[in-house]
């Protein structure tokens, strides 16, 4: 069966400071990969998405990037995080193309910047 | 451009009552909708999506959804909460073609003895 883990789970980080949050995914190949982030009261912002190796999409241009190393690895970063960048980070997968199948998240790290 | 809009922000009901919670979307072409909930500090699971074919859809814990494509809603139903059921619910659009689901603000249902 497919797993997706995320981590670190909590980080409280300064602000300037870089960053780098890690998803991977097991039991599947060729996922699409997501990067989302929960702010209090605003719902589910899509950051970024991803099809395949290397290929990488932005749906907001902001202070964070995102890259795709390995098939199942997708990591999101900063150079120099700000206080806005605050909130909860989910991750998820899916395996359709055509929009019929279902996205399935990991556990979430919760960021705090000080 | 697609959206979805979660008409109540929070909902407060208590045990054993039933509940809806609503959600209307905007898109010109055809889509697929989905209900997630989220769990305090946890990600997101799928409750049930509307793909084709019945308009009822029934998901898991109980909850059902009927898709209206006149009205452009997808309104989640539950006969009976449970304590257990308080969690925030999120609809969401996926229009076809596209890799990417559209979501709304999410409902907090907050289930009272």
């Amino acid at each position: 069966s497919q797993t997706i883990h995320q981590w670190p789970a909590t980080l409280v980080q300064p602000v300037g400071s870089p960053l780098s949050l890690e998803c991977t995914v097991e039991g599947t190949s060729n996922p699409n990969l997501y990067w989302y982030r929960q702010a209090a009261g605003r719902g589910l912002q899509l950051l970024f998405y991803s099809v395949g190796i290397g290929q990488i999409s932005s749906e907001v241009p902001q202070n964070l990037s995102a890259s795709r190393p390995q098939d199942r690895q997708f990591i999101l970063s900063s150079k120099k995080l700000l206080l806005s960048d605050s909130g909860f980070y989910l991750c998820a997968w899916s395996a359709d193309r055509g929009g019929t199948d279902t996205q399935y998240f990991g556990p979430g790290t919760r960021l705090t910047v000080l | 451009a697609q959206s979805v809009t979660q008409l109540d922000s929070q909902v407060p009901v208590f045990e054993e009552a039933p509940v809806e919670l609503r959600c209307n979307y905007s898109s010109s072409v055809s889509v697929y909708l989905f209900w997630y909930v989220q769990y305090p500090n946890q990600g997101l699971q799928l409750l049930l999506k509307y793909l084709s074919g019945s308009t009822l859809v029934k998901g898991i814990n109980g909850f059902e959804a009927e898709f209206n494509k006149s009205q452009t809603s997808f309104h989640l139903r539950k006969p009976s909460v449970h304590i257990s059921d308080t969690a925030e619910y999120f609809c969401a659009l996926h229009q076809g073609g596209s890799e990417k689901l559209v979501f709304g603000k999410g409902t907090k249902l907050t289930v009272n003895p």
